[in-house]
């Protein structure tokens, strides 16, 4: 079985700064990867898929970049509403696998 | 537009089987797959198994002796069942559906609880 493994577990990061996460499958999953985020309470909402594609009505400051087992979500001048946490996922084909999430505060 | 929505009990004693219905619209369950996802209280997310448009099945491979995942098209219903539960299995459970890449449309969960 695929294993997406997160990293940082946790980071602080202020309004305005540049904050990259990362997400490694532990095999080839291509572009087969897709980003979310969830706020306390909510269902979480898709933001990037295939890697690199953002999805309707999320803003260009959220970036997904990456091919074959190394990923990077990368938000440009965070937005106190981007308090969440972020999970990675391997699509197209199950296991749907998710990683096990970063949370992004802001200070 | 498109909408799906869990039900079923919040509470269910260790060792029954769990029964979860995600109802659907503005879309036909044969040309979309849906999945199972659920979240223990403070964790992370667990997809838990799917069922293709042609009504075929996949699941986690964690939870596969004990998962099973149907559905009434003509009822667009969407279902889950899962026997023997432990405390561990409390959570909120999600259906989502497929989108252009991922996981576009999630229903709002609901939460089981495991307890005697």
């Amino acid at each position: 079985n695929i294993v997406m493994t997160q990293s940082p577990k946790s980071m602080s990061i202020s309004v305005g700064d540049r904050v990259t996460m990362n997400c490694k499958a532990s095999q080839n999953v291509y572009n087969n990867i897709a980003w979310y985020q969830q706020k306390p309470g909510q269902s979480p909402k898709l933001l990037i898929y295939y890697a690199s594609n953002r999805y309707n009505g999320v803003p260009d400051r959220f970036t997904g970049s990456g091919y074959g087992t190394d990923f990077t979500l990368t938000i440009n001048s965070v937005q106190a509403e981007d308090a969440a946490f972020y999970y990675c996922q391997r699509i197209y084909n199950s296991p749907f696998t998710f990683g096990s999430g970063t949370k992004l505060e802001i200070k | 537009q498109v909408q799906l929505k869990e039900s079923g009990p919040g509470l269910v004693k260790p060792s029954e089987t769990l029964s979860l219905t995600c109802t659907v619209s503005g879309f036909s369950l044969t040309s979309y797959h849906v999945s199972w996802v659920r979240q223990p209280p403070g964790k992370g997310l667990e997809w838990m198994g799917v069922i293709w448009g042609d009504g075929s099945t996949a699941y986690n491979s964690a939870l596969k002796s004990r998962l099973s995942i149907s559905r009434d098209t003509s009822k667009s219903q969407v279902f889950l069942k899962m026997s023997s539960l432990k405390t561990e299995d409390t959570a909120t459970y999600y259906c989502a559906r497929a989108g252009p890449g991922g996981f576009a449309y999630w229903g709002q969960g609901t939460l089981v609880t495991v307890s005697s």
